[in-house]
């Protein structure tokens, strides 16, 4: 079973810079099957990146998603401060079916 | 806009069984995969269980399978989540999410907590 390790744990930032999220997969990961979400406190997690690079419906473009085989970048160009969040990569494989979650990169307004 | 609502939740002693609702409207729930994810308190998500659109194939997490038994009614717009042999482990937030096809989820409900404790 694949695991997902986010790096780094917590990343410090300030509004307007660039942050850079990293996932990386034990086994090759179907790009198709790659997404990103943000988490809030308090709130349900929210879809932003599927398919390894496609942003969901009424996601900003500031947020972009790459990468492919077994590590995938989340990029924010120029954050804002409601992008102060938590953000977790998840996987999908099919045999059997397993929905994977990483551990989760908290960026934190420095 | 989707809408998922999460009911059931609350205090339930070691051993004991709960049943978790998820409503939902304002798409067509009969034809979507529906998910429940959990997270502890302070800790990050996990899959729980995945039903497909007519309830004809379910899937579990190790940690729940032969504990959990998801379910749907799709007359009813509701998909459940049938919880027994609960464990101090088990406590969490619990949501229910719509499958987006691309194994990724596109809609949450706000979630349901379940505290697991004697």
């Amino acid at each position: 079973e694949s695991v997902l390790t986010q790096s780094p744990g917590t990343l410090s930032l300030s509004p307007g810079e660039r942050a850079t999220l990293s996932c990386r997969a034990s086994q090759s990961v179907s790009s198709s099957y790659l997404a990103w979400y943000q988490q809030k406190p308090g709130q349900a997690p929210r879809l932003l990146i599927y398919g390894a690079s496609s942003r969901a419906t009424g996601i900003p473009d500031r947020f972009s998603g790459s990468g492919s085989g077994t590590d995938f970048t989340l990029t924010i160009s120029r954050l804002e401060p409601e992008d102060f969040a938590v953000y977790y990569c998840q996987q999908y494989g099919s045999s059997p079916p397993r929905y994977t979650f990483g551990q989760g990169t908290k960026l934190e307004i420095k | 806009e989707v809408h998922l609502v999460e009911s059931g939740g609350g205090l339930v002693q070691p051993g004991g069984s709960l049943r978790l609702s998820c409503a939902a409207s304002r798409f067509t729930f009969s034809s979507s995969w529906m998910h429940w994810v959990r997270q502890a308190p302070g800790k990050g998500l996990v899959w729980v269980s995945r039903i497909t659109s007519d309830g004809s194939s379910t899937a579990y997490a190790d940690s729940v399978k032969g504990r959990f038994t998801i379910s749907r009614d799709n007359a009813k717009n509701t998909l459940y989540l049938q919880m027994s042999s609960l464990r101090a482990e088990d406590t969490a937030v619990y949501y229910c999410a719509r499958d987006a096809t691309h194994g990724d989820f596109d809609y949450w409900g706000q979630g349901t907590l379940v505290t697991v404790s004697s």
